[in-house]
C-alpha cells in the first residue's frame, strides 16, 4: 500500500521568511495530493490540493509542487504569519477510489514574531 | 449545513468499559473514515465505509469495530477499552475516497484510566 514520509517534523521559522515542507510517496498511482491545517486543538482542514496532471499551483502565499517522476510533492508558504503557525499533513491518494487517503506523519510549523 | 458532527467532544473511561463515539454527516458523501490521532502524532485509519453497509479496515483497527447502517451515520465502538486508546478521535467523510476533499469532525478526546 501506500507509504507517504514527510519531512521536516517540525520548523520554526522568523515571521516574513519562507517555509517549506517535503513529503515523498511510495505509489506510482496516487494521482492526488492534498494538504491539511490543523490548528491546536482544532480539526483538520485543507488548504490546497494539486492532481497528477498540474506541476505547481498556488493560492496566494501558499504553493504546491509535484515530482510525480522522483514521487515527492512540496508546500510552500511565502511571507510567514504567526497564524501560519499549525501542524500541517501532507497525503496522497488515488482518484480510483480503491484506497482512502494516506497522511503523512506532520510538521509543526512555529512563525516566531 | 453542518458538516461532519461528532458526539461527544470529550471523555474519560476506565479500563474495561465499552463505549460507542457517534459521527454524522449531511453532505450525502459515500465514503467515511475513522481516524486517531495520538499527541504529537500523525492520522492513522481505524476503519473506513465506501457506502452503507460496506465498512473495511485501516491501519489501526484492532479494538474497535464500526457500522453503516445509513450514509448520514458511521459510529465507533471500543469494546474493553485500554489506555493505548487514549487518544483523539477524527470522523472524516468525502464525495469520493481519492481525488476529493476529506471534511474533518471536530474530534472526540478520549482517556481511559
Amino acid at each position: 500500500g501506500e507509504n507517504v514520509e514527510q519531512h521536516p517534523s517540525t520548523l520554526s521559522v522568523q515571521e516574513g521568511d519562507s517555509a517549506v515542507i517535503k513529503c515523498t510517496y511510495s505509489d506510482s498511482a496516487s494521482n492526488y495530493f492534498p494538504w491539511y491545517k490543523q490548528e491546536l486543538g482544532k480539526r483538520p482542514q485543507l488548504i490546497i490540493d494539486i492532481r497528477s496532471n498540474v506541476g505547481e499551483k498556488k493560492d496566494q502565499r501558499i504553493a504546491v509542487t509535484l515530482n510525480k517522476t522522483a514521487k515527492h510533492f512540496s508546500l510552500h508558504i511565502t511571507e510567514t504569519q504567526p497564524e501560519d503557525s499549525a501542524v500541517y499533513f501532507c497525503a496522497a491518494s488515488d482518484n480510483s477510489g480503491n484506497t482512502p487517503l494516506v497522511f503523512g506523519k506532520g510538521t509543526r510549523l512555529s512563525v516566531i514574531a | 449545513n453542518a458538516g461532519v458532527t461528532q458526539t461527544p467532544k470529550f471523555r474519560i473511561l476506565k479500563i474495561g468499559q465499552s463505549m460507542t463515539l457517534q459521527c454524522t454527516q449531511d453532505m450525502n458523501h459515500n465514503y467515511m473514515y475513522w481516524y486517531r490521532q495520538d499527541p504529537g502524532m500523525g492520522l492513522k485509519l481505524i476503519y473506513y465505509s465506501v457506502g452503507a453497509g460496506i465498512t473495511d479496515k485501516g491501519e489501526v483497527p484492532n479494538g474497535y469495530n464500526v457500522s453503516r447502517s445509513t450514509t448520514e451515520d458511521f459510529p465507533l465502538r471500543l469494546e474493553l477499552a485500554a489506555p493505548s486508546q487514549t487518544s483523539v478521535y477524527f470522523c472524516a467523510s468525502s464525495y469520493n475516497q481519492g481525488g476529493t476533499e476529506a471534511f474533518f469532525g471536530q474530534g472526540t478526546r478520549l482517556t481511559v484510566v
